[in-house]
C-alpha cells in the first residue's frame, strides 16, 4: 500500500498550458503539503492544508492553486505554465491538527514537471 | 525563526569509509530532529529521527544524536556502501512547519 501517492510521475508540457498534479494519502493524516524541489535539490514549501483548510501559503505565483476536496486529497493546478516552473513537485502529509513539524512528514515519490 | 545548516556537498567516499554529515540548528522550544534520504529519482524517505535532547536515532547503520548543548544532529555511519549514494537532508520540526537543510549529496565509489 502506497502511503502518499502522486500522479503523474512525469509531466512534459508546453509553455502556456494548464496542468494538474494529484495527491492522495491513506495514512489518515490531517495535514498535507506541496513542496517544490529545484535542480539544486533545494526544497521549498508552497502550500499546506489542514483538514481541507489552507494554513500555509508561501510566496508562490497565483498561477498555482491548490485544492483539497477532502483531507486525504490535495491537488495542485498550475495555469499558464512557464519554463521556470520546471522542477520536481512533492506532496507530503503529517499527523497533527496544526502546522507543526514535530512528527515529521511522509513524502510522495514526486512529479517531475518539464515545461518546454 | 527555526533554521537548519548542514554541510555543503558533494561528499565522495570509498566503500567502507566512515561518514559524517554535519547538521546544526537554531530553534525556539523543543523541536524534533530528522534525517531524510533521497535516492536518485525517488522521493524523500525518513531515515531516522530524535524527539528530545540526548536521544539517538538509528536506522540502516546510520546514527545521529540530538545534542542540545551544541545544537547539532550530525549523521554518521561506520562503513558506507555504494547503495548509500543519495542526497541527505537534515530537518527540524517544531511548532512551525518542518524546516529542511539544503541537502548533502553523497557518492560512494566501489
Amino acid at each position: 500500500d502506497t502511503a502518499v501517492s502522486q500522479t503523474p510521475k512525469y509531466l512534459v508540457t508546453q509553455m502556456g498550458n494548464d496542468k494538474s498534479i494529484k495527491c492522495e494519502q491513506n495514512l489518515g493524516h490531517d495535514t498535507m503539503y506541496w513542496y517544490k524541489q529545484d535542480s539544486k535539490k533545494f526544497l521549498k514549501i508552497m502550500f499546506s492544508y489542514n483538514n481541507k483548510e489552507l494554513i500555509i501559503n508561501e510566496t508562490v505565483p497565483n498561477r498555482f492553486s491548490p485544492k483539497s476536496p477532502d483531507k486525504a486529497h490535495l491537488n495542485l493546478h498550475i495555469n499558464s505554465l512557464e519554463l521556470g516552473d520546471s522542477a520536481v513537485y512533492f506532496c507530503a502529509s503529517s499527523e497533527g491538527s496544526d502546522r507543526g513539524g514535530y512528527y515529521g512528514y511522509t513524502f510522495g515519490s514526486g512529479t517531475r514537471l518539464t515545461v518546454v | 525563526g527555526n533554521s537548519v545548516t548542514q554541510m555543503e556537498g558533494p561528499v565522495t567516499l570509498s566503500e567502507e569509509a566512515f561518514l559524517t554529515i554535519n547538521c546544526t540548528y537554531t530553534a525556539t522550544g523543543y523541536p524534533s530532529l530528522f534525517w531524510y534520504v533521497q535516492y536518485p529519482g525517488e522521493g524523500l524517505q525518513l531515515l531516522l529521527k530524535a524527539t528530545k535532547a540526548d536521544d539517538k536515532g538509528s536506522n540502516k547503520g546510520f546514527e545521529a544524536t540530538y545534542r542540545k548543548e551544541t545544537t547539532s544532529f550530525h549523521l554518521e555511519k561506520g562503513s558506507v556502501q555504494v547503495s548509500d549514494s543519495a542526497v541527505y537532508f537534515c530537518a527540524l520540526g517544531g511548532s512551525e512547519k518542518l524546516v529542511f537543510g539544503k541537502g548533502t549529496k553523497l557518492t560512494v565509489n566501489p
